[in-house]
């Protein structure tokens, strides 16, 4: 059964410590997405790859979130310093270009405080 | 801007009848719409998809209807069940012109289905 995973799948964390989230896309899948849940705006795209190259990171902050994809088996999201109004659930999903369906993981509930 | 919007965050429902639920967008470059499923701790899962050629797909006691000219589309479960009582998400994409397949989601709609 092939599914996306993300860990951890909860971190608390204090303001100005460096968080970093991981998620293993489903094999043979080359598009990958972080996507943060807000009540205000539902799913935000942060950022997008595709074989393993960023596509768009337009929706990140940039001068404290980063995305990488050091191989086609991990992604990963950065956010450093780290502020409470980080505090949400982020998702990774993955996909097979130029379909549009994605798969998500379970996400990562993120609290800073 | 909210580019697809869900103007409903809730609808409860009888167990039996129909739920409808209905998405906004505003940009007629989106040529593709998709509805996901959310419960609680877990991540959405894709429920039914429709091109812009056409205007309505059925999947089982889904079926989703696109009205181009209204740039509106809906999600008809029929019957509801208890298990439909989730978050729906409507998505979209196409801007790009199939360059990437980026979605822009909706805010969600929360189902309660009653028994």
């Amino acid at each position: 059964d092939a599914r996306v995973t993300q860990t951890p799948r909860h971190k608390v964390t204090e303001m100005g410590q460096e968080v970093t989230m991981r998620c293993q896309p489903i094999l043979g899948h080359n598009t990958v997405f972080w996507y943060r849940q807000t009540m205000m705006q539902g799913l935000e795209l942060l950022a997008y790859f595709r074989n393993r190259a960023p596509l768009d990171d337009s929706g990140m902050p940039k001068d404290r979130f980063s995305a990488e994809m050091p191989d086609a088996t991990l992604a990963t999201l950065k956010i450093q310093p780290s502020e409470p109004r980080d505090s949400a659930v982020y998702f990774c999903a993955s996909g097979w270009g130029p379909i549009y369906e994605q798969y998500f993981g379970p996400g990562t509930r993120l609290t800073v405080t | 801007d909210q580019q697809v919007k869900q103007n409903s965050p809730s609808l409860s429902v009888q167990e039996g009848r129909i739920s409808i639920l209905n998405c906004d967008y505003t940009n007629s470059m989106f040529d593709y719409f998709l509805w996901y499923k959310k419960y609680p701790a877990e991540g959405p899962t894709f429920l039914i998809s429709i091109s812009s050629i056409k205007d309505k797909n059925e999947d089982g006691r889904f079926t989703v209807f696109l009205n181009k000219s209204a740039k509106h589309l809906s999600l008809h479960i029929v019957p509801s069940q208890p298990g439909d009582s989730a978050v729906y998400f409507c998505a979209a994409s196409g801007l790009d012109g199939g360059a990437t397949n980026k979605l822009i989601f909706g805010t969600g709609t929360l189902l309660a289905v009653q028994p």
